[in-house]
């Protein structure tokens, strides 16, 4: 597809459970991002990958998060036992920069997890 | 934690008037960019300027960088009721790889 894709865009969980969010980067980006937007704040920094490995994953809030890109182009964030504070909308994005060059990141339209 | 603080948190003005944010931020950064969000729906880049420059035009869209004040001016002239969204500030910093989000004004434009 031509933009980032994210699945699913709404999803519903108990406490507890285990939640899967995929990206679909755009295709040719090296790097991907996930991040992680509240109601009412801006979106914060959960992960980022160049290629395959994890560069940066300073922003996962503990060991219940975390995410893979094996092949270098899609991503899956995974949350073990989820928490309700971890109801959020999920932001993937893609940038065709490579490490050390900041430039405009393509966001997808985000998956917004809730959990009762 | 956020880097960027935008102000206002809310604006509401008139299609045909001109919307100023802006955005101060802590840290030195090399770059800051600044995106907009429609309600529901990602992120969409407008503007990136870096550290060495003072002022950059994309069609409507002014902005503005102070890097001793660590301050940006974001300003949308001739507003109208499609530029309704949130508008965030964003810097890369020295790691400069990763984006830093203030938590963004929420313009409406009256039509």
């Amino acid at each position: 597809g031509a933009g980032v894709s994210q699945t699913p865009s709404n999803k519903v969980t108990e406490k507890g459970k285990y939640v899967e969010l995929r990206c679909d980067p755009i295709s040719g980006h090296t790097a991907l991002y996930w991040y992680r937007q509240s109601l009412g704040q801006g979106p914060e920094f959960l992960i980022y990958f160049q290629g395959t490995g994890a560069a940066d994953d300073s922003g996962l809030p503990n060991d219940r998060f975390f995410a893979v890109r094996p092949e270098g182009s899609v991503s899956t964030l995974k949350i073990q036992r989820t928490e309700r504070g971890d109801s959020a909308v999920y932001l993937c994005a893609s940038s065709s920069r490579d490490r050390g060059h900041t430039g405009e990141l393509f966001f997808g339209e985000g998956s917004r997890l809730t959990v009762l | 934690s956020q880097q960027g603080e935008e102000d206002p948190q809310a604006l509401s003005i008139q299609e045909g008037e001109n919307a100023t944010m802006n955005c101060s931020y802590k840290t030195s950064i090399n770059n800051l960019q600044w995106y907009r969000q429609n309600s529901g729906r990602g992120l969409v880049h407008l503007i990136l300027i870096r550290s060495n420059e003072r002022e950059k035009h994309s069609g409507r869209l002014r902005v503005t960088l102070d890097t001793s004040k660590k301050s940006s001016s974001l300003l949308i002239t001739a507003s109208r009721a499609a530029d309704t969204a949130s508008y965030f500030c964003a810097t890369s910093g020295g790691s400069n790889y990763k984006l830093t989000f203030g938590k963004g004004t929420l313009l409406t434009v009256n039509p």
